[in-house]
């Protein structure tokens, strides 16, 4: 069974910094893309990054500049180090398993989500 | 532009038929794929590519497009059908994605 779960989630002052993870179960991030997607309270969803494959990055444009995305495939764990952080920036984060092959593109599985809180 | 537009709120009655509508240029190239995500739960994929579920989703779930719009079509609806219903697909880039704002289903 494949799954993946957040972690790391938390409180952070305005311009604060926070990094959290994603593990993921059952699939190598070696051969798939991963993502984040996060939810503001009460919102829709917002998809936030993106790693392929192949280890490239690519970023949504409220995040981009601010936010970073890694992974290690070692420990099939996917990570965001999100920086300047703003009272925009709370929200659910989610990660999940990409896939990018057109016309079957889609997000899924996902995981239960990690919050994070930008209060002071 | 890669924005998508789906209709807020969308009402049926228990059993009968309804169709959340999600609008959008990149439609006339690309196929949406489409989420169920119920209160303080993640988002679950229901639908993708031309009219594909995931093993376990139920057929009562299907997709279609037309124009510049994505579909998704529930029939016999169900009272645990009542959940909030995205679409997204890629950019032109095809390194980029877009979510609709959501559709909030209430089953009557």
């Amino acid at each position: 069974e494949e799954r993946l779960e957040e972690s790391g989630g938390g409180v952070v002052p305005p311009g604060g910094s926070l990094t959290i993870s994603c593990e993921g179960v059952g699939f190598s991030f070696s051969f798939y893309a991963v993502s984040w997607v996060r939810q503001a309270p009460g919102k829709g969803l917002e998809w936030v990054s993106t790693v392929n494959d192949g280890g490239d990055t690519h970023y949504g444009d409220s995040t981009k500049g601010r936010f970073t995305v890694s992974r290690d495939t070692s420990r099939n764990t996917l990570y965001l180090q999100m920086n300047g952080l703003t009272l925009e920036d709370t929200a659910m984060y989610f990660c999940a398993k990409t896939r990018s092959s057109w016309p079957n593109d889609f997000f899924g599985p996902w995981g239960p989500g990690t919050p994070v809180t930008v209060s002071s | 532009s890669s924005e998508l537009t789906q209709d807020p709120a969308v009402s049926v009655a228990l059993g009968q038929t309804v169709r959340i509508t999600c609008q959008g240029d990149r439609f006339r190239y690309d196929y949406a794929s489409w989420y169920q995500q119920r209160p303080g739960q993640a988002p679950v994929l229901i639908l993708f590519g031309n009219n594909k579920r995931p093993a376990g989703i139920s057929d009562r779930f299907s997709g279609s497009r037309s124009g510049n719009s994505a579909f998704l079509t529930i029939t016999g609806t169900q009272a645990d059908d009542e959940a909030d219903y995205y679409c997204n697909c890629r950019d032109s880039s095809g390194n980029r994605w877009t979510f609709g704002g959501g559709t909030h289903l209430t089953v009557l």
